[in-house]
Order: structure tokens, then C-alpha cells, then sequence
């Protein structure tokens, strides 16, 4: 059974970098066509993409946020990342890792648990 | 790219059936069969039920079913039951540049 897991600091300062892994467990994340995506949700709010990564290695980013997301992929530690920079209040939210099958159109079909970060001097 | 446009709410009771819509572009929805949706509990990671559009993967009961009609999917839960009570979540691919994008988000309660 596939799980993923969120990791990183739940406090970051603004203007700062937000930095983020997902280990991924019960699966190699190199083996098979997964993509490897991150998603956020706000507070009380809806949910929006932020970016994925192929088993290759290449990515897709949101464009409303392409200028400040950086997605890589560690598969010797069978993790992959988010950095997203220049933080301010409104990055503040739960961010989710997740798995998407195939040519990664079809849903995500293994979520994290979610971790919650917060932009906060 | 906006937010897909979901009823904020909808409700039914017990045994009854519940709809919610799920209405974007030709961008996005209309434009290609690659809707998914999304249950989500408080406190809880979303849970796949939907994907391409009517497809249920392993598990999700058949009380739950997709369609689509030109810019608008729907999801259609039938047989309401109590712990179908949750937050679901459209989304749909929207091309090369876009990739991506999720509906607004619809709260169902079951009376």
C-alpha cells in the first residue's frame, strides 16, 4: 500500500522560503508513470495545484505561482519537494502531496495526510 | 485559470439522491474528459471518487456516479447516507498552460 507523508517546518517567516518533502513508502516513486504532485488548501477554503513532477523529472507548475515554486525529485531517498519563495500571509495552508496515475489527468488516487504551514512573522 | 463553479451547498435526507454541479469552460470541462471529484471529511485529506469524468476507482461504492455535459459535470450521490456528509471537489484538466484547476468546493449534509 502506497503512503505519503508531508515533512517540513510548519512556521515561516515572510519574504522567506517554504520547503517541503514527501516521502513516499510502500512503492518506489522512480517505478511505473506516476506523476507527483503538490497541492494546498487554504483555511475553510477550496483546494488549488500548485506544480508535479514525472518519475523523469519533468515539471508543471500553476502558472499564478510558476515565478516562485520549484518541484525536484530525490529518488534515492524516495522523496520529492516544493520550495516556494518569496512567502507572504496568503501561502499560508495545509499543503498536500498526492499521486496521479498514467499521464497524470485521471486524479489523484494517494493523498498525504497534509501539513500545515504558516506565514507568520 | 478561475475556480470551477460548485454550489456552495446541497443537502438530502437519508435514502435520497443529491446532485452537484460542476460548471467551467471549454478550456477546462468542456474541453476534455478528464473531470475528477474529490470527498473530503473535516480535518481529512481528499479522497478520490471520480475520474474521467464517470469513471469509480477500486472501492468507491456505485452509489456514486460522474457525468458531463458540455461545460457542466455533475456528481450524483445516490442513497444518501450519513458519512456521505463531507465537502466534494470538482476539478479538471485545463491544458498545457494551465494544467490543472478545482471547483470552488460544495458542502453536502444529509438531514
Amino acid at each position: 500500500q502506497v503512503q505519503l507523508q508531508e515533512s517540513g517546518p510548519g512556521l515561516v517567516k515572510p519574504s522567506q522560503t517554504l520547503s517541503l518533502t514527501c516521502t513516499v513508502s510502500g512503492g518506489s516513486i522512480s517505478s511505473g508513470s506516476y506523476y507527483w504532485s503538490w497541492i494546498r488548501q487554504p483555511a475553510g477554503k477550496g483546494l488549488e495545484w500548485i506544480g508535479r513532477i514525472y518519475t523523469s523529472g519533468s515539471t508543471n507548475y500553476n502558472p499564478s505561482l510558476k515565478s516562485r515554486v520549484t518541484i525536484s525529485v530525490d529518488t534515492s531517498k524516495n522523496q520529492f519537494s516544493l520550495k516556494l519563495s518569496s512567502v507572504t500571509a496568503a501561502d499560508t495552508a495545509v499543503y498536500y502531496c498526492a499521486r496521479s496515475p498514467g499521464r497524470g489527468y485521471s486524479g489523484y488516487d494517494y493523498w498525504g495526510q497534509g501539513t500545515l504551514v504558516t506565514v507568520s512573522s | 485559470q478561475s475556480a470551477l463553479t460548485q454550489p456552495p451547498s446541497a443537502s438530502g435526507s437519508p435514502g435520497q439522491s443529491v446532485t452537484i454541479s460542476c460548471t467551467g469552460t471549454s478550456s477546462d470541462v468542456g474541453g476534455y474528459n478528464y473531470v475528477s471529484w474529490y470527498q473530503q471529511h473535516p480535518g481529512k485529506a481528499p479522497k478520490l471518487m471520480i475520474y474521467e469524468v464517470s469513471k469509480r476507482p477500486s472501492g468507491v461504492p456505485d452509489r456514486f456516479s460522474g457525468s458531463k455535459s458540455g461545460n457542466t459535470a455533475s456528481l450524483t450521490v445516490s442513497g444518501l447516507q450519513a458519512e456521505d456528509e463531507a465537502d466534494y471537489y470538482c476539478s479538471s484538466y485545463a491544458g498545457s498552460n494551465n494544467f490543472e484547476v478545482f471547483g470552488t468546493g460544495t458542502k453536502v449534509t444529509v438531514l
